[in-house]
């Protein structure tokens, strides 16, 4: 079965400081992985996906992951956090077959930027 | 705009009794989802379906069913709340093509 780690519940870091947040995944075929982000009292919305092709992806909000086949890693980046950036944020991994597209979730990583 | 709406937002309920939270969207998307959201565990999937008619559990099944009578909705029944079901609840819908899940805000769900 798929599942996806976070290893970080909790991450700080001041504005204009650089981010990483760190996902490794376990699946037995070529996984789709994507990030979400989710502010408080909302739902998730899609910041990146990777299905196949170039191992780094960029997304939405100058945010970008990069593919790591070897490390079993899809780990997020922004080189400066804006304040905005406050939100928790979900790594999945997508499970295609069936025709159908279910995805599994990690626990999530609390982000808490300082001014 | 197409979206995906999710009602009621808030509800509390006693033990035992019956709760369906309703999920519509309008983006016309075959594949829909119902998963749970609760600290430390991330959103964990209950039930999905891949189109009209169809209905699968996810991994957190258990006291919880869904029917697929159309496109557009997917309501889901906890059959006798348990406190254990307290929690915040999400639908999401995709299309075939590119995996992308659409989030609804969510219904929190209080069984006392």
């Amino acid at each position: 079965a798929q599942s996806v780690t976070q290893p970080d519940i909790h991450i700080t870091v001041s504005e204009g400081a650089s981010l990483e947040l760190r996902c490794n995944y376990s699946y037995g075929a070529t996984p789709y992985l994507f990030w979400y982000v989710q502010s408080p009292g909302q739902g998730l919305q899609l910041l990146l996906k990777y299905f196949s092709g170039d191992t780094l992806v960029q997304g939405i909000k100058g945010f970008e992951a990069e593919f790591k086949r070897s490390q079993s890693s899809f780990n997020l980046r922004k080189p400066s956090v804006h304040w905005s950036d406050a939100a928790e944020y979900f790594c999945a991994v997508g499970d295609l077959t069936g025709g159908g597209n279910k995805l599994t979730f990690g626990t999530g990583t609390q982000l808490k930027v300082e001014l | 705009d197409a979206e995906i709406t999710q009602s009621p937002r808030h509800k509390i309920t006693e033990t035992g009794r019956q709760v369906t939270l309703a999920c519509h969207q309008t983006w016309n998307h075959n594949n829909m989802f119902w998963y749970r959201q609760d600290l430390g565990h991330g959103l964990r999937l209950i039930h999905y379906s891949y189109g009209v008619q169809d209905t699968n559990k996810g991994e957190v099944s258990d006291g919880y069913s869904v029917s697929r009578s159309n496109t557009e909705d997917l309501p889901l029944t906890l059959e006798s709340a348990a406190s254990s079901q307290t929690s915040v609840y999400f639908c999401a819908s995709s299309d075939d093509s590119t995996g992308e899940l659409f989030f609804g805000e969510g219904s929190r769900l209080t069984v006392l």
